[in-house]
């Protein structure tokens, strides 16, 4: 399977923890981007990396959360003092350098923080 | 800033009725315009794509036509089966220059039945 892959699938943790999520993108893609999903909501960006470079950052994106992708390949989103509205699906796209620009997504990581 | 209004959902509709599910955009310049489904318990899949005015993409059936005098793209099948119930979400990318990340609208439920 040559597709997004994301770990873990599900998280669950409570108020206050740290968590950390992995992304490991199509090969050959250069692009990565991190969106988040609330239910019965759109994905919403939160931070996108070309190689190794973060080069946009939402406003979504509190200082609790923190995202690298070393060497260009997989990334970490990490969230710390996690709190019941981080609540939601994680999602991860990458895309190559060229195109029309479509994004291919993993399957996402489901936090819930109780 | 970019925004993507999509239809209301949910839709019910009956094995090979014909759907179409409403979609526009605000945007500057021209963005380029996709449709992803979300299958139950699966992350989103591309299901077509436009990057310019006029272009009609397509794929299992599905149609969908960048109209920029109106500012929509409209998902559009002509006879639905039980098996394209899913989340349906219109998105838009900035043109080259701009913000790379995609722009969602609220998703739309459709369900199928026999």
């Amino acid at each position: 399977d040559t597709g997004v892959s994301q770990d873990p699938r599900h998280k669950i943790t409570k108020r206050g923890q740290n968590v950390t999520f992995r992304c490991d993108p199509i090969s050959e893609h250069n692009r990565l981007y991190w969106y988040r999903q609330t239910l019965g909501q759109g994905p919403e960006f939160l931070t996108y990396f070309q190689n190794e470079a973060q080069l946009e950052k939402s406003r979504l994106l509190s200082d609790r959360f923190s995202a690298e992708r070393p060497k260009g390949s997989f990334s970490t989103l990490e969230i710390q003092r996690t709190e019941q509205g981080d609540s939601a699906m994680y999602l991860c796209a990458s895309s190559p350098g060229q195109g029309a620009g479509e994004q291919f997504f993993g399957p996402g990581t489901r936090l819930t923080v109780l | 800033g970019n925004s993507v209004t999509q239809m209301e959902g949910p839709v019910t509709l009956s094995e090979e009725a014909f759907l179409t599910i409403n979609c526009t955009y605000t945007a500057t310049g021209y963005p380029s315009l996709f449709w992803y489904v979300q299958y139950p318990g699966e992350g989103l899949q591309l299901l077509l794509k436009a990057t310019k005015a006029d272009d009609k993409g397509s794929n299992k059936g599905f149609e969908a036509t960048y109209r920029k005098e109106t500012t929509s793209f409209h998902l559009e099948k002509g006879s639905v089966q039980v098996s394209d119930s899913a989340v349906y979400f219109c998105a838009l990318r900035g043109p080259s220059g701009s913000a790379r990340q995609l722009t969602f609208g609220s998703g739309t439920q459709l369900t199928v039945l026999p």
